[in-house]
């Protein structure tokens, strides 16, 4: 089956730090794959995506490239904020899996000023 | 995107007691999932809910326990049954639409089982 290995948190920087949060996969089909940021006390937000190999995501400064040949999509930030102290989940969808999420475990991210 | 709601926002519930969460979409989505976050912990499918008919559920997770409906594409509900503390978690509903490869999540429902 489909499986998400993210690195566990919590993950501790200061301000302006650079972030890198690792992701491997495992699918039967071709998934698309996905991050997702959890703010404290709120859902799930889609920070972004990629559909298909070397396809690189991008969103308020965090992107993140799939990579097929080491079945990994790493979340990365050259600057970090305060406001980035969050949970970040890595996901994937496969269509030969009825298009159901299947996340890592999140790993939470503590930006100090 | 599509706009998410869902009610309650959060509630806190007897053991024993039942809790059915509303969950609508400002759109017709194809798809409408329902997801359980235990505290601190990662999301869990519960069950693919279908228009039209009886929903789609994981592997650990049964009607009986957590009901689901879909009457129409914009509206779903999921009914946490004869609750115990180990129930307290988030639930979180998600949409798909249409070719997208994404899906957009609720605010989701914090509860609290006493």
């Amino acid at each position: 089956g489909n499986s998400v290995t993210q690195m566990e948190g919590p993950v501790t920087l200061s301000e302006e730090a650079f972030l890198t949060i690792n992701c491997t996969y495992t699918a039967t089909g071709y998934p698309s794959l996905f991050w997702y940021v959890q703010y404290p006390g709120e859902g799930l937000q889609l920070l972004l995506k990629a559909t298909k190999a070397d396809d690189k995501g991008s969103n308020k400064g965090f992107e993140a490239t799939y990579r097929k040949e080491t079945t990994s999509f790493h979340l990365e930030k050259g600057s970090v904020q305060v406001s980035d102290s969050a949970v970040y989940f890595c996901a994937l969808s496969d269509i030969a899996a009825g298009n159901k999420l299947t996340f890592g475990g999140g790993t939470r991210v503590l930006v100090k000023p | 995107s599509a706009v998410i709601s869902q009610k309650p926002s959060r509630d806190i519930c007897q053991r024993g007691t039942s809790l059915t969460i509303q969950c609508q979409v400002d759109s017709q989505v194809t798809m409408m999932f329902w997801y359980r976050q235990q505290p601190g912990q990662s999301l869990t499918l519960i069950a693919t809910a279908n228009q039209g008919s009886e929903a789609t559920y994981e592997s650990g997770f049964v009607i009986d326990k957590f009901p689901i409906s879909r009457p129409n594409l914009t509206f779903s509900t999921l009914t946490v049954s004869n609750m115990s503390p180990e129930d307290s978690s988030i639930y979180l509903c998600s949409v798909k639409s249409g070719q997208a490869y994404e899906q957009y999540f609720g605010p989701g429902t914090r509860l609290t089982v006493t």
